[in-house]
C-alpha cells in the first residue's frame, strides 16, 4: 500500500530556532515529492524535489530528498510566527496521475 | 488572476440531499482533482481528471460522481450525502499530468451532512 507518513505529528519552538521535519514515503514508482504550506486554508507549494541528492532552497526554508534512503527533510532557520502552519509532503506515483499526502506536521512558531 | 475558485465555500446539509460544489480554474489546465481533508488522515485523493471527458477514482471515490465537459470546470457530485461525507474538500489543478509542476489549490468547502 503506497502511503507518506511525516514526522513529528507537531512541534513548537521559539522565533529564531531551526526546525527539521522528515517525509518517508511507500510509493509505487516515484515521480516527485512535494512540500505544501498549509495556514487555515489551501495548500500553497513550496519545493517540488524530482532527484537524489538536490537541494532545493528558498530564503529561510531548504528541502533535500534522499531517493535510496526515500525521505526528504524540510529545514526552516531562524523561525518567525509566520511559519506557524501544517507542512504537508505529498508523492507523486505511477504516471503523475496519483498524489499521496502524509498528515501533515503542525508547526507553532513562539515569539 | 491565476486562480482555482470552488463553490461553495460552506454547506451545511443533510442526509440524503443531493449537492453540487463547483470548482473552475482560468489557468487552461489540463489535470483537475478533488480532495477531502480529515483530522489525522490529511488529504486524501477522491477523483481526478486528465483532460475534457477522462476522469479516474482516487483513493475514496465511494459516495462521489464527477464529471469534466469543459476544460475549466470539475464539479463534484454527492448524490446522496451521508454524515461520513462531512469533510473539508479542495479542489486542485495542474497544468498537465506529463510536466513536473505542481497543483494548485482552491480555497476550500467545508461541507457538515447532518
Amino acid at each position: 500500500e503506497d502511503k507518506v507518513v511525516q514526522s513529528p505529528l507537531s512541534l513548537v519552538v521559539h522565533e529564531g530556532d531551526t526546525v527539521t521535519l522528515n517525509c518517508s514515503y511507500e510509493v509505487t514508482n516515484f515521480r516527485s515529492l512535494l512540500w505544501y504550506k498549509q495556514e487555515k486554508k489551501a495548500p500553497t507549494f513550496l519545493f517540488m524535489l524530482t532527484s537524489s541528492g538536490i537541494e532545493k532552497k528558498s530564503g529561510r526554508l531548504s528541502s533535500i530528498l534522499d531517493k535510496k534512503e526515500l525521505f526528504s527533510i524540510l529545514n526552516i532557520t531562524a523561525t518567525q510566527t509566520g511559519d506557524s502552519a501544517v507542512y504537508l509532503c505529498a508523492v507523486e506515483g505511477n504516471t503523475g496521475n496519483q498524489f499521496y499526502f502524509g498528515t501533515g506536521t503542525s508547526l507553532t512558531v513562539i515569539p | 488572476e491565476a486562480q482555482v475558485t470552488q463553490n461553495p465555500r460552506y454547506l451545511i446539509t443533510v442526509t440524503g440531499k443531493k449537492l453540487t460544489v463547483t470548482c473552475s480554474q482560468n489557468m487552461n489546465h489540463e489535470y483537475m482533482s478533488w480532495y477531502r481533508q480529515d483530522p489525522g488522515l490529511g488529504l486524501r485523493q477522491i477523483y481526478y481528471s486528465m483532460n475534457v471527458e477522462v476522469t479516474d477514482k482516487g483513493d475514496v471515490p465511494e459516495g462521489y460522481k464527477v464529471s469534466r465537459k469543459e476544460k475549466r470546470n470539475f464539479p463534484l457530485i454527492l448524490e446522496s450525502p451521508s454524515p461520513n461525507q462531512t469533510s473539508l474538500y479542495f479542489c486542485a489543478s495542474r497544468l498537465r499530468l506529463s510536466s513536473y509542476n505542481e497543483q494548485f489549490f482552491g480555497p476550500g468547502t467545508r461541507l457538515t451532512v447532518l
